[in-house]
């Protein structure tokens, strides 16, 4: 069985500090996709990012950055000075992997972020 | 425009009267899925489906059925609906290759309250 663990329930920061929402997932498959989501207050999910298995390169785009790293079996999301429209619900999703056709995916139980002016 | 279209989005049923909602994609997408959000649990997977005419469970299925019968669409179907099945559904999307990168596409999400 897969599992996705996001132990930050709600994180609260002022606007244009830096915030790390936390990921960490478990899987017995050798190749695998991560991905992280925004669902803002209107209720829609937005693809972020995709990072598979095999490619632990770190990811930046504008103020957000990604840090995959194997060996903690963690995948974890930096804003770089927030802002007011981050504030939003984030969930990270693991499908996994050779072993059942890449066709279950387990999400994490979501980060609430409140972006505080 | 590329979309997963859900109908309805708000829905307010009763106990034991059949309902289906319906989710349609225009990406040509092998993969299918339906999921249930509700607070504290996140996003759960109740069925997918990697193409026509072959579905399976995800890890909530109980009450719930599915068909795909054609590659665009995707229904669920809650044959008797019961106040626990109350959530916000969404239906997603994605290539089925790896070389696409399993990214899904999401639907709008439909707001089921069962009485």
């Amino acid at each position: 069985a897969q599992k996705v663990t996001q132990a930050q329930t709600e994180i609260s920061v002022v606007e244009k500090e830096d915030v790390t929402l936390d990921c960490v997932y478990e899987t017995r498959d050798t190749t695998y996709y991560l991905f992280w989501y925004k669902q803002p207050p209107s209720g829609e999910l937005v693809f972020l990012i995709r990072r598979n298995s095999f490619d632990e390169q770190n990811e930046i785009s504008g103020r957000y950055s990604w840090n995959f790293q194997k060996s903690t079996s963690s995948f974890n999301f930096t804003i770089t000075a927030s802002q007011v429209v981050d504030s939003a619900v984030y969930f990270c999703a693991l499908r996994g992997g050779n072993s059942g056709g890449y066709q279950k995916v387990t999400f994490g139980t979501g980060t609430k972020l409140q972006v505080i002016p | 425009e590329a979309q997963v279209t859900q109908n309805p989005r708000y829905l307010i049923t009763v106990t034991g009267k059949k309902l289906t909602v319906t989710c349609s994609q225009n990406m040509n997408h092998e993969y299918m899925s339906w999921y249930r959000q509700d607070p504290g649990l996140g996003l759960r997977q109740i069925y997918y489906s990697m193409n026509v005419e072959v579905t399976d469970k995800g890890d909530v299925p109980e009450g719930y059925k599915v068909s795909r019968k054609e590659k665009r669409n995707f229904p669920l179907i809650l044959e008797s609906p019961s106040p626990n099945q109350t959530s916000l559904y969404f239906c997603a999307s994605s290539p089925g290759t790896p070389t696409s990168g399993y990214e899904q596409y999401f639907g709008p999400g439909t707001r089921l309250t069962v009485t």
